[in-house]
């Protein structure tokens, strides 16, 4: 149980335009969501959490108006990267908490590549 | 705020030795700490968790002790296989239910 999917796994876009990437709990109903960032051998950095049906919390240092979080439902959170640079290009995991708990479950990540 | 200091890498060991990776936190009130594993290209598995002092985490041979009087949970396992090699971050989760991670260290098992 507690599987959490990501989908696309790797996606190229041309600088400018913008990615969306989901975030699905597919076997339970998620309260947060996280989304991180992992540059090349460093550890993950906590972008924004979201919570169903309320706006998304971001980090010191995120732009909200470039990383555009939706969190629809109890299962599902997007991460839409706008207007996107190659400086965007990462690793981007998502992450999903049930109520009263402290775990989080992981999804196996989003490989973006802006060229 | 939340903090947690991980030893440095990279590791690498012959199968069958006994691998320790250090891990120290800052933290105010009781957090709940973890050790998650990320294999190349993937994202992170939880491998233990303890959430109160004095509680051991074990999984796959691999434990790690929640020790609240030196504020560490150090990861160990005796005896490596290639199989373990990958990247071991040390996490804490506070109140709000957010992770601080360790920068990760990097595992090599050679056979």
């Amino acid at each position: 149980g507690a599987v959490v999917s990501q989908h696309p796994s790797r996606v190229i876009c041309k600088s400018g335009t913008s990615v969306k990437i989901e975030c699905r709990s597919l076997d339970f109903q998620a309260t947060t969501m996280f989304w991180y960032r992992q540059f090349p051998k460093q550890s993950l950095m906590l972008m924004a959490t979201s919570n169903e049906g309320s706006k998304a919390t971001y980090e010191q240092g995120v732009e909200k108006d470039k990383f555009l979080i939706n969190h629809a439902s109890l299962t599902l959170s997007t991460l839409t990267v706008t207007s996107a640079h190659p400086e965007d290009s990462s690793f981007y995991i998502c992450s999903a908490r049930i109520a009263s708990s402290y775990e989080q479950y992981f999804g196996p990540g989003t490989r973006l590549t802006v060229t | 705020g939340d903090s947690v200091t991980q030893m440095e890498g990279p590791v690498t060991l012959s199968e069958e030795a006994f691998l320790t990776i250090n891990c120290t936190y800052t933290a105010t009130g009781y957090p709940s700490l973890f050790w998650y594993v990320q294999y190349p290209g993937e994202g992170l598995q939880l491998l233990l968790k303890a959430t109160k002092a004095d509680d051991k985490g074990s999984n796959k041979g691999f434990e790690a002790t929640y020790r609240k009087e030196t504020t560490s949970f150090h990861l160990e396992k005796g005896s490596v296989q290639v199989s373990d090699s990958a990247v071991y971050f040390c996490a804490l989760s506070g109140s709000d239910y957010k992770l601080s991670f360790g920068a990760g260290t990097t595992v090599t098992v050679r056979a």
